[in-house]
């Protein structure tokens, strides 16, 4: 499939072992936050969100943690499998007067190893 | 029901040239946001409309625009292409503007600038 992105930073994990994956975003004033999945050959697809009065949110086999003081989100996926090998990005939005403004992080590469 | 779909999937232009890329959303959806991908810049926000109205629009030059129809279907255009405009171009959709609803991406059109 194609390649999201060539210099992605990587994260190797054995199958069934937790992945941790982080982000750091840039705006203080950003208070609702998206984590995307793409798999390759595909376009981004949602899988947790968390609001800014939200410090942990969990879904199945996710949670995503957000540190408003250091402006750190990230993503726990628990029991990784390999169908969870994809490019994970963080988003952030930010209420501005010309609307909203959804900015999305760099993105980190999941390879799970069988 | 049938998910976002954009067309073409694939292609290939001469720098100079101009490109129309089309996005259907998911039926009900209002929104279709625009967004360019490149292993440099990853996802980067290129504009959003709601009810045929550009709501948003990101730091890009006025070589690219777009427009929404009354059936929210959306195009995007993008004139005098140069080499750097060579990237994946992800429309997505939601059914409200505010950036708070989760955003359905399609799979992208994968534009080549020679």
């Amino acid at each position: 499939g194609e390649s999201v992105g060539l210099h992605l930073p990587t994260l190797s994990v054995q199958e069934g072992d937790n992945s941790i994956i982080n982000c750091a975003y840039s705006n203080s004033a950003s208070d609702y936050f998206i984590w995307y999945k793409q798999e390759s050959g595909k376009g981004p697809q949602f899988i947790i969100d968390i609001r800014s009065n939200m410090d942990k949110r969990q879904g199945q086999r996710v949670t995503v943690l957000l540190n408003k003081t250091v402006k750190h989100l990230s993503l726990q996926i628990a029991a990784t499998q390999p169908g969870d090998s994809a490019v994970y990005f963080c988003a952030e939005i930010t209420r501005e007067a010309a609307g909203n403004k959804l900015t999305f992080g760099g993105g980190t590469r999941v390879l799970v190893k069988p | 029901k049938a998910g976002v779909t954009q067309t073409p999937r694939y292609l290939i232009k001469t720098r100079g040239q101009q490109v129309t890329l089309s996005c259907s959303p998911i039926s009900g959806h209002r929104s279709v946001s625009w967004y360019q991908q490149t292993p440099g810049q990853g996802l980067q926000f290129l504009f959003e409309y709601f009810s045929e109205t550009q709501r948003n629009k990101g730091n890009f030059p006025g070589r690219f625009s777009g427009r929404q129809f009354s059936n929210s279907r959306s195009e995007m255009n993008v004139s005098t292409l140069e080499l750097g405009d060579s990237a994946l171009y992800l429309c997505a959709s939601s059914w409200t503007s505010r950036g708070t609803g989760e955003l359905f991406f399609g799979e992208g059109s994968r534009l080549t600038v020679l």
